[in-house]
């Protein structure tokens, strides 16, 4: 079956700081990939994704790129500021499942 | 556009009492998912619907669990009766097109004591 494996947290970066966080997956077809992001009490919003192969994502100064030699879907920020700290999930989606699987999340925390 | 919003915020029930959740999609959306999620962990698929039909509930608990969705829009999950280990965050979602991604509520936190 399909499964997301994400970097254990918590992850703590100073302000400015580069942030990668790792993601891997495993699925049969060609799956859709995803990051979404999950700020204090709140749900979840969809952060960046990627359709197909060597497609790169970017949202908010964030970026990851589908590479489908690896199944990886990492997640970089060059500078990372105070008001990044949320949780961060890894998805993927593929037609065959028809519904979103996600990773069990990495909590980002960016001190000043 | 107004997003998928969900109702209550929070609940605190006793054990073995019902409780039931609300969800009220993204208007247009066809496809209305219910998630739940555990402390520390991901999201988690209980039951999916395409319109008006359960097309998904393979991991919905149905000795206890129950949805329903009426005329394909509006959705409303319920337990009963809750145990301790229902106490997660209950999130619905809904898309147009899965593979675009899901639009999440704010979710229902719900406290089994």
């Amino acid at each position: 079956g399909n499964s997301v494996t994400q970097m254990e947290g918590p992850v703590t970066l100073s302000e400015e700081a580069f942030l990668t966080i790792n993601c891997t997956y495993t699925a049969t077809g060609y799956p859709s990939l995803f990051w979404y992001v999950q700020y204090p009490g709140e749900g979840l919003q969809l952060l960046l994704k990627a359709t197909k192969a060597d497609d790169k994502g970017s949202n908010k100064g964030f970026e990851a790129t589908y590479r489908k030699e690896t199944t990886s879907f990492h997640l970089e920020k060059g500078s990372v500021q105070v008001s990044d700290s949320a949780v961060y999930f890894c998805a993927l989606y593929t037609g065959t499942a028809s519904k979103l699987t996600f990773g069990t999340g990495t909590r980002l925390q960016v001190t000043l | 556009e107004a997003g998928v919003v969900q109702s209550p915020r929070y609940k605190i029930i006793e054990k073995k009492q019902p409780v039931a959740f609300w969800c009220n999609p993204i208007s247009g959306h066809n496809t209305l998912y219910w998630y739940r999620q555990n402390l520390g962990q991901g999201p988690e698929l209980l039951i999916r619907y395409e319109n008006e039909e359960a097309v998904d509930d393979s991991q919905l608990p149905k000795d206890r669990f129950s949805a329903e969705r009426l005329k394909g829009v509006d959705s409303t999950l319920k337990i009963q009766p809750a145990e301790l280990g229902d106490s997660a965050v209950y999130l619905c979602a809904s898309s147009l097109q899965g593979s675009y991604g899901y639009t999440f509520g704010s979710g229902t936190r719900l406290t089994v004591v």
